[in-house]
């Protein structure tokens, strides 16, 4: 089952805040963020294990609670270079095959 | 420098024609993975392999065949019984998921991009 993310698009000015939501109707061991920019790869931000620690990463920072098997991604005072389609992934079933089911994306774009 | 490369960056196929993705990567990981990405789209897996000459189907492996003769190499197969080929196509490693399960991170080369003409 894909995971659902919300928003699916972000238009944001230099500065200001945004967080991104990855929800799942099954059990997760784990949450991925992935970052995208346009043609090229997915760049790995995060991983969050249970236990609803939180990561970061610059000032992009995120949030798993499992027992609501949702993850959120925080960005703080967004820069130019935030700009880019984020990606959760979640372990597809048997957590130890390594496979991930990615949700649909969240485009943010960033303006001067 | 360790990494994923992906070769060729572009390919045009005419209809009809089979066309082998190449992924090769020098870091030492054990699996490896094929994506396809459509325009506005998710990542959707096509095949996986955890251990050398061993692989398994993903979610849209209709039309793809694959191959892990090496633990550095994983092509893909694109025939042409794919009806629908063009996409951008990203190749992913991940050290040891059979051990690190869902903590085992994937890390993605740079993607070939596939035009049906």
């Amino acid at each position: 089952q894909q995971p659902v993310q919300s928003p699916q698009a972000v238009i944001l000015r230099e500065g200001e805040d945004a967080v991104i939501n990855c929800s799942s109707s099954k059990a997760l061991y784990s949450v991925h963020w992935y970052r995208q920019k346009h043609g090229e790869a997915p760049v790995f931000l995060m991983i969050l294990l249970k236990g609803g620690e939180q990561k970061g990463h610059e000032k992009i920072s995120a949030s798993f609670n499992e027992k609501k098997q949702q993850s959120s991604l925080y960005l703080t005072a967004s820069q130019l270079s935030y700009s880019g389609t984020y990606f959760c992934g979640t372990p597809d079933g048997s957590s130890n095959t390594g496979k991930l089911i990615f949700g649909q994306g969240t485009t943010l774009q960033v303006k001067p | 420098d360790g990494g994923i490369t992906q070769s060729p960056k572009y390919l045009f196929r005419k209809e009809g024609q089979n066309v082998t993705l190449s992924c090769e990567q020098n870091l030492n990981h054990d699996a490896m993975y094929w994506y396809r990405q459509d325009p506005g789209q998710g990542l959707r897996l096509i095949y996986y392999s955890q251990i050398v000459n061993d692989f398994q189907k993903g979610d849209i492996a209709e039309g793809y065949s694959v191959s892990r003769e090496k633990k550095e190499s994983f092509p893909l197969t694109v025939t042409s019984a794919q009806k629908n080929p063009t996409a951008f196509y990203l190749c992913a490693s991940s050290i040891d998921p059979a051990s690190r399960g869902g903590s085992d991170t994937q890390y993605f080369g740079p993607g070939t991009r596939l035009t049906v003409l």
